[in-house]
């Protein structure tokens, strides 16, 4: 398996503008999850789903901020209209459930100017 | 809301020396898990501890889960280069699955 998939890597745009992040988790991962790094805030959880479905969003910052997953393989985590704030490393992970370790992806490093 | 503290929150080391570090909570839990991020990467897991008292060794990671069940640490031996990153602890599964410590910076000096 080649892991969990993100994209872009970097995304750097204008503030205003949408920002759509995307997620490929490893198949068979019935859970997905997307945190946010910051080095005043280190790790945040945003949102996590479970078999598609929303479990807890409560860490989404506003409603600028959207996350939507279609199917078992794919996820997206959209910010309209982007800040400057929002800039960060926003990490998907998934998990096959029970005690195991959750597997991240890359990160995708965004900046808003 | 669930909070997991690391110490040292970050620490400059020479090439060579051990490490240690640790993790507590407020909280039991079942389950302790110690992630290190490379530079621009994800987390990835180091090792994990299910018993309380337990003392597990990867190469030259040693973590061992507190016997009250609310702490952890990691020892690294002979520290190199690329033990740089960040390392993190998580209690791992049940309710706690997503939660992450604070984390602990690690640079070694060559």
């Amino acid at each position: 398996d080649a892991g969990v998939i993100q994209s872009p890597r970097h995304e750097v745009t204008e503030m205003g503008q949408e920002v759509t992040l995307r997620c490929k988790p490893i198949s068979g991962h019935n859970s997905l999850f997307w945190y946010r790094q910051t080095m005043m805030r280190g790790l945040e959880l945003l949102i996590y789903f479970n078999n598609n479905v929303p479990i807890d969003d409560s860490g989404m910052p506003e409603d600028r901020f959207s996350a939507k997953m279609p199917n078992a393989s794919f996820s997206t985590l959209k910010i309209q209209p982007s800040e400057p704030r929002d800039s960060a490393v926003y990490f998907c992970a998934s998990w096959s459930g029970g005690y195991n370790e959750q597997f991240f992806g890359p990160g995708t490093r965004l900046t808003v100017l | 809301g669930q909070q997991l503290n690391q110490s040292p929150q970050s620490m400059f080391i020479q090439e060579g020396e051990d490490v240690s570090m640790n993790c507590t909570s407020s909280s039991i839990f079942n389950t302790w898990l110690w992630y290190k991020q490379d530079p621009g990467e994800g987390p990835v897991l180091l090792i994990a501890l299910y018993k309380a008292g337990e003392l597990t060794s990867n190469g030259r990671l040693t973590a061992q889960f507190g016997i009250t069940r609310k702490d952890s640490f990691l020892n690294i031996s002979a520290s190199i280069p690329s033990d740089v990153g960040i390392y993190f602890c998580a209690p791992g599964g049940g309710t706690y699955k997503y939660i992450f410590g604070t984390g602990t910076r690690l640079k070694v000096l060559a």
